[in-house]
C-alpha cells in the first residue's frame, strides 16, 4: 500500500486567499483525522470522519476552515479566508478502528501564509 | 479528560548511551498508550502501543516502554543511542471522544 497520500507537500500563499489541502487515506481505513502541528501548540486534533461522516470537529479553529469527505478515498480541508497565523504543518492520518488503532500518518502539507 | 506529559522538550545523548523519554498520564488508568515518532520532514509513524496485555512493551528499532500505574508513567527507553534515532518523539493516549491525545513532544539529538 502507498500510505496516506497528500498534496501539495509545501504551499505558499498570501493572506486571504483560499487553500485546499487535500488527503487520500490508506484503502480499507474506515476513520479519517486532519491535525495541525504548530510548534506553539503542538499536534492538534481539527476534526475526523468515520465512514465519511465527521464525527467531531470541535477542533477547527474556526468557521474559516472546513472539511470534507465526499467518498472513501479522498478529503479536502479548505482554509478560506487564509490568514498569516494559520501557517502550520498539516497531517492527515487514518485507522482502521477509532480506538486502540494504529493512526497511519501522511507527510504533511507544510502551509505558509504571507 | 485524559492527557498526557511529557518531560523534557530537548534530551541530547551521546550516540551508545543510554535513551529514555518521559511520559506520564493525568488520571484514570488509560486503555491505551502510544509512542509516535516523527522523523524530520515526515509525517509521525508508531513505535509501540500499550494494550494492557503486558506491561513492558517492545516496539521499532530497539525501543521499549514500561506502564507503571503506581508512577502514573509510561517512560520509552532505549540501551544504545544511534545517530540514527534522532528525531521527535510524541506519547498519545485516547481521552473522551478523541481517539488520540499527543503530549508536546521532545525532540531527541544524539552526539557522535
Amino acid at each position: 500500500d502507498a500510505g496516506v497520500i497528500q498534496s501539495p507537500r509545501h504551499e505558499v500563499t498570501e493572506m486571504g486567499q483560499e487553500v485546499t489541502l487535500r488527503c487520500k487515506p490508506i484503502s480499507g481505513h474506515d476513520y479519517l483525522f486532519w491535525y495541525r502541528q504548530t510548534m506553539m501548540r503542538g499536534l492538534e486534533l481539527l476534526i475526523y470522519f468515520n465512514n465519511n461522516v465527521p464525527i467531531d470537529d470541535s477542533g477547527m479553529p474556526e468557521d474559516r476552515f472546513s472539511a470534507k469527505m465526499p467518498n472513501a478515498s479522498f478529503s479536502t480541508l479548505k482554509i478560506q479566508p487564509s490568514e498569516p497565523r494559520d501557517s502550520a504543518v498539516y497531517f492527515c492520518a487514518s485507522s482502521r478502528r477509532r480506538y486502540q488503532e494504529t493512526q497511519y500518518f501522511g507527510p504533511g502539507t507544510r502551509l505558509l501564509v504571507l | 479528560a485524559q492527557s498526557v506529559t511529557q518531560l523534557g522538550s530537548h534530551v541530547s545523548v551521546s550516540e551508545g548511551a543510554l535513551v529514555l523519554l518521559r511520559c506520564n498520564y493525568s488520571s484514570s488508568v488509560p486503555p491505551y498508550l502510544f509512542w509516535y515518532v516523527q522523523y524530520p520532514n515526515q509525517g509521525l509513524q508508531l513505535l509501540l502501543k500499550y494494550t494492557s496485555a503486558a506491561t513492558l512493551v517492545k516496539g521499532i528499532n530497539g525501543f521499549e516502554a514500561e506502564f507503571k500505574k503506581s508512577e502514573t508513567s509510561f517512560h520509552l527507553t532505549k540501551p544504545s543511542a544511534h545517530m540514527s534515532d534522532a528525531a521527535e518523539y510524541f506519547c498519545a493516549v485516547p481521552s473522551g471522544n478523541t481517539p488520540l491525545v499527543f503530549g508536546k513532544g521532545t525532540r531527541l539529538s544524539v552526539i557522535a
